[in-house]
């Protein structure tokens, strides 16, 4: 599914970098949902954004910090991460009603 | 509170035996449910999903699944497995309600034998 699309699909990163974060939609959904996802877990929901503003925030920590610059666009920015921070975050996007979530490929982060 | 149940984690079918993964949810109201299907380092896609209407839902890749108000369930099932249906299934439930996050069940892993 290349219409929810996540950049770099693999990223390595140490405690101190900042990194970030790229899902680019082209489905003109108004909500985009940021996940992630531990081995063999469900996903856990983190930020969702409809209409370019934050509307839920599940009590993630600041070292994740999202930003949605336009309606396609969706960006989590990284700072300081720990290594138990490492796995798979999934972009998704939802359309009106009953549209279901939309899931791009993920970026598999690795924290040393 | 609201619940998506998936009570088995692992289960090993053999390559044309059919399929039923269970799902259980708890909810007031009519859910809105999916099931998605994740592949090893890829991301969710949708099978199927069901609001309302025939409670029988076809899905892709030969899936269908069953909505029963009676048993609280919504089983994913397939009559003849094939070896790349080997991968992991999320049941996810919800209100109809606008961006109202979905919940999502544990997993059940499957893995097809010859």
């Amino acid at each position: 599914d290349t219409e929810v699309t996540q950049t770099p699909k693999h990223l390595v990163m140490g405690m101190t970098n900042k990194k970030s974060l790229k899902c680019e939609q082209h489905m003109g959904h108004r909500a985009m949902y940021w996940y992630k996802q531990k081995a063999k877990k469900p996903p856990e929901l983190m930020f969702v954004y409809s209409y370019e503003k934050l509307s839920i925030n599940e009590s993630v920590p600041s070292r994740f910090s999202p930003e949605c610059p336009n309606s396609s666009l969706l960006n989590l920015h990284l700072h300081a991460l720990q290594p138990e921070d490492s796995a798979l975050y999934l972009c998704a996007v939802k359309g009106q009603g009953d549209s279901p979530l939309h899931f791009g490929n993920g970026t598999r982060l690795t924290v040393t | 509170a609201q619940s998506v149940t998936q009570p088995d984690i692992h289960i090993t079918v053999s390559e044309g035996a059919s399929l039923e993964l269970r799902c259980n949810y708890s909810y007031g109201a009519t859910p809105y449910l999916f099931w998605y299907v994740q592949s090893p380092g890829q991301g969710l896609q949708l099978l199927l999903k069901y609001f309302s209407g025939d409670t029988l839902v076809q899905g892709i890749k030969g899936f269908e699944a069953e909505f029963k108000r009676s048993q609280s369930s919504f089983n994913l099932r397939k009559p003849s497995v094939h070896w790349s249906d080997a991968a992991e299934y999320f049941c996810a439930g919800g209100p109809y309600s606008g961006n109202t996050p979905l919940v999502f069940g544990k997993g059940t892993r499957l893995s097809v034998i010859a």
